[in-house]
């Protein structure tokens, strides 16, 4: 089935801009999917079909979709957004399976 | 609001087989499918299964193929998730979460229980 590839681990400053990518076979004729993950807590959906985001999570975060690699912008990054994130696709022209990439842990530095 | 709530952690032993339910509230229960996804300690999610609560169709994830069923009981908007012949490779949190379908290419998850942590001993 479908595979998406995510890098293991993403460092950034406070204040500054975090870039996570989600590489896949044509990625860009998919929506994308984005969670967040903090540690003991169940995933938080924080950009959906590419690039909207759920209401009340912040402006910071947004997505873009193109190609073979989807990505995730956490702007003006914050201490509170250290976590696991992770990028999900349904691959509707296959098995119809629901996939997720391996996730990318962002430290805050 | 939206709630799923999962039942309780379990311990069970290699071979046995584990039931693990998700109650829904907070909506109109029939409107949305449900998946199960779940997660060994230290990795990633893995999606195990669909299931329409609106005409009971169901999609299983290959690797679970034959060893996982979902059932749902409507008159107590419930999902049940159960996996058979456990062994120690099963131990994880195992959640369900809500589907969103915005056609034509997109299924994401807007809401999740809050994990049921299964544990297989041999």
């Amino acid at each position: 089935s479908f595979v998406l590839t995510q890098p293991p681990s993403v460092s950034v400053a406070p204040g500054q801009t975090a870039t996570i990518t989600c590489g896949g076979k044509n990625i860009g004729s998919k929506g994308v999917n984005w969670y967040r993950q903090r540690p003991g807590q169940a995933p938080l959906l924080v950009v959906y079909h590419n690039a909207d985001r759920p209401s009340g999570i912040p402006e910071r975060f947004s997505g873009s979709n193109s190609g073979n690699t989807a990505t995730l912008t956490i702007s003006r990054v914050e201490a509170g957004d250290e976590a696991d994130y992770f990028c999900q696709v349904w691959d509707s022209s296959s098995d119809h399976s629901r996939v997720f990439g391996g996730g990318t842990k962002l430290t805050v530095l | 609001q939206v709630q799923l709530v999962q039942s309780g952690p379990e311990v069970k032993k290699s071979g046995a087989s584990l039931k693990v339910s998700c109650k829904a509230s907070g909506y109109t229960f029939t409107n949305h499918g449900i998946s199960w996804v779940r997660q060994a300690p230290g990795k990633g999610l893995e999606w195990m299964g669909w299931i329409s609560l609106y005409n009971n169709n169901l999609n299983y994830g290959q690797k679970f193929q034959g060893r996982v069923t979902l059932t749902t009981d409507t008159s107590t908007s419930t999902v049940y998730m159960e996996l058979r012949n456990l062994n120690s490779d099963d131990t994880a949190v195992y959640y369900c979460a809500r589907e969103i379908v915005v056609v034509p290419s997109t299924v994401y998850f807007d809401s999740w229980g809050q994990g049921t942590l299964v544990t297989v001993s041999s």
